[in-house]
Parts: structure tokens; sequence; C-alpha cells
């Protein structure tokens, strides 16, 4: 079975200032990872995805995040944030083969500070 | 293009009631997820459909939760005798399948926010 783990439920940052919303995930066979974000009252819109080949993958709105085989790590990353980028972001993972649901990760709600 | 619509937006009922939650998925996308987000929590996994069958339906919670797809458009979710713990947000999302087994990304609903009085 797969499972996705978001340590960090809240992650207060200063406006232009870089951030890591940090993600793992366990599971026995290769996988599709993948970010998404909520904004506030509306619906869950893809950020970016790794599915294969280039570890380091980029996504809209200037974010960015690396798929780490060992250290089953697909933490999400942006150099300079923005008031905009506060929302809820989840980390999801889905089975290669097979497999359709994506297991998600609890959120991590980034709080941008002007 | 319409993206994912679900119907209605909220839904606020009795317990015991019985209610109906409806998706439209995104036009020629064959696959379509229900999830449930709770309060504070991560989004949970209820059922997939892939045309009108149901391969996974690992992820409903007990026998009072139903859905049924028509061919490859609308589904609808149905919750019988509801309990204050399946108030929730039901997300609904669509994608492709494409050849070799090759999936694609899901694309989400606004959801239906239920609340169970």
């Amino acid at each position: 079975a797969q499972s996705v783990t978001q340590l960090d439920s809240q992650v207060p940052v200063f406006e232009e200032a870089p951030v890591e919303l940090r993600c793992n995930y366990s599971s026995s066979v290769s996988v599709y990872l993948f970010w998404y974000v909520q904004y506030p009252n509306q619906g869950l819109q893809l950020l970016l995805k790794y599915l294969s080949g280039s570890t380091l993958v980029k996504g809209i709105n200037g974010f960015e995040a690396e798929f780490n085989k060992s250290q089953t790590s697909f933490h999400l990353r942006k150099p300079s944030v923005h008031i905009s980028d506060t929302a809820e972001y989840f980390c999801a993972v889905t089975e290669n083969f097979g497999n359709e649901k994506l297991t998600f990760g609890t959120g991590t709600r980034l709080t941008i500070i002007p | 293009g319409a993206g994912v619509s679900q119907s209605p937006s909220n839904k606020v009922t009795e317990k015991g009631k019985d209610v109906e939650l409806r998706c439209d998925p995104i036009s020629g996308h064959t696959a379509l997820y229900w999830y449930r987000q709770r309060l504070g929590q991560g989004l949970e996994f209820l059922i997939y459909f892939q045309g009108n069958s149901a391969p996974d339906k690992s992820g409903l919670p007990s026998d009072r939760f139903s859905a049924e797809r028509t061919g490859e458009s609308v589904s609808t979710l149905t919750i019988q005798r509801t309990q204050q713990e399946d108030s929730a947000v039901y997300l609904c999302a669509s994608s492709l399948l494409g050849r070799n087994r090759i999936r694609y990304e899901q694309y989400f609903g606004p959801g239906t926010r239920l609340t169970v009085t």
C-alpha cells in the first residue's frame, strides 16, 4: 500500500522569501508523484507532476519539485513567494501499474506574510 | 473548455436522510473518481470508474455509500441514512485513459460541501 506524509501542516513565510514544502512517500512499486494546490474556496489544481525522466520538474507559478528516489521524497520549492501563493498544498502519489487512485497527504497550509 | 462540474455546491441535510451528489466530468474523459475531504484532513479515495464500471470501490466507507455512472458521462454518489461523520467536501475528478494503460492527470471539480445536522 502507498502512503504520503506531509509533516508540516502550516508554513508561514515572508513575502519574497524562499519556501520548501516537504513530502515523503512510501510505496513498494514505482510511482507517479503530484503536487496539487487548493486556493481558498476553489477546487484542486495541478501544480506539477513527476512521471519519469528528469528528477527536477517545473510547474506553474514558478514552483518546482525534485524527486529523490533514495530518500522517497518529492519536496516542493519556490525561490520567492508572493501573497497570491497563499493556499493549501497537497502532495499525492499513484502507482505505475493498474492502481488508479491518488493517495494524498494531509496538506500544508502556506501563509504568506506581507 | 468546460471543466468538471459538481452539484449541488452545498448541501445541508438532517441525520438519517439520503443524499445524492452529482458529477459531470470533462467531455471525453473515460475515468472518473470520487474523493472525500474531511475538515483538516487530506483527500480520501472513495471509488473509481472506468466507463460505467467500477474496478475499484475499495474506498467506500460503508454500505450506505454507493455510486453509479451512466456511460462515460454523469456520475452520482449516493449516501443513505446520512450520519454526522459523513460531513465533508466530496470531490469528483476525471481523466483520460491513454494507450498502454497510460494515465493522465486528474482534473478536479469544485466539490460539494455536505453538512449533516
